[in-house]
């Protein structure tokens, strides 16, 4: 079993539409949770980061952790063309030293006009 | 300011041969990192460097990996008598800080080993 399992998809939904990715993982040494965006032929970007468990919201994206249930989501609200791309989660502990990140294996979502 | 750039940003060769990737860092960043990003997949995390050491090599998948950062700034990747399995995209990312939350990732180096 992978440390972060995540659904590949692809996913397909009309413009305008409310849009959940989620992510389970299995390490319960993870504290930081991120959602990164990857354009094709490009490096992954940024999206939001989360600090144990709880939502965060940056204008339609909001981003839930929930870690009794060892289970992460990104909510993308009114979800335009232009977020048509690979969205990554990401996760990484405290312990250790380690600053690696462990990725999800990435959602591809089209937003259809 | 300039992102995280990376050369070549297509490399191909032939199995059995060596290759080097170079990536340089946003300025100012001390923490650099190496992943591998397979077709259909996640980036994968190779090895991590705080200045000019690697903190953390665990991700290296086998001695014919081997990665330096002599100055604290660009980092390259050495890869030795390369096999059809290392085929992927070489990502590289850079942070301010360690234990940084947000790496900054460039497009990447596309190898194809034939």
């Amino acid at each position: 079993q992978k440390e972060v399992e995540q659904d590949p998809g692809p996913l397909s939904v009309p413009e305008g539409a409310i849009v959940s990715l989620n992510c389970t993982y299995s390490n319960s040494a993870f504290q930081y949770f991120m959602w990164y965006r990857q354009y094709s032929r490009k490096g992954p970007e940024l999206l939001m980061y989360t600090y144990s468990s709880g939502n965060k919201e940056d204008g339609r994206f909001t981003a839930q952790v929930d870690k009794s249930s060892k289970y992460i989501s990104l909510f993308i609200r009114d979800s335009q063309p232009s977020d048509s791309a690979t969205y990554l989660c990401a996760m990484r502990t405290t312990q250790g030293g380690s600053e690696k990140l462990v990725f999800g294996k990435g959602m591809k979502l089209t937003v259809n006009p | 300011g300039a992102g995280v750039s990376q050369t070549p940003s297509n490399k191909v060769t032939e199995k059995g041969k060596y290759v080097e990737l170079r990536c340089d860092p946003i300025s100012g960043h001390t923490a650099l990192y190496w992943y591998r990003q397979s077709l259909g997949q996640g980036p994968e995390f190779l090895i991590y460097f705080q200045g000019t050491g690697a903190a953390d090599d665990s991700g290296l998948p086998n001695d014919r990996f081997f990665a330096v950062r002599p100055e604290g700034s660009v980092s390259t990747l050495k890869i030795q008598r390369t096999e059809r399995g290392d085929s992927a995209v070489y990502l590289c990312a850079s942070s301010l800080l360690s234990a940084a939350n947000e790496q900054f990732f460039g497009p990447g180096t596309r190898l194809t080993v034939l």
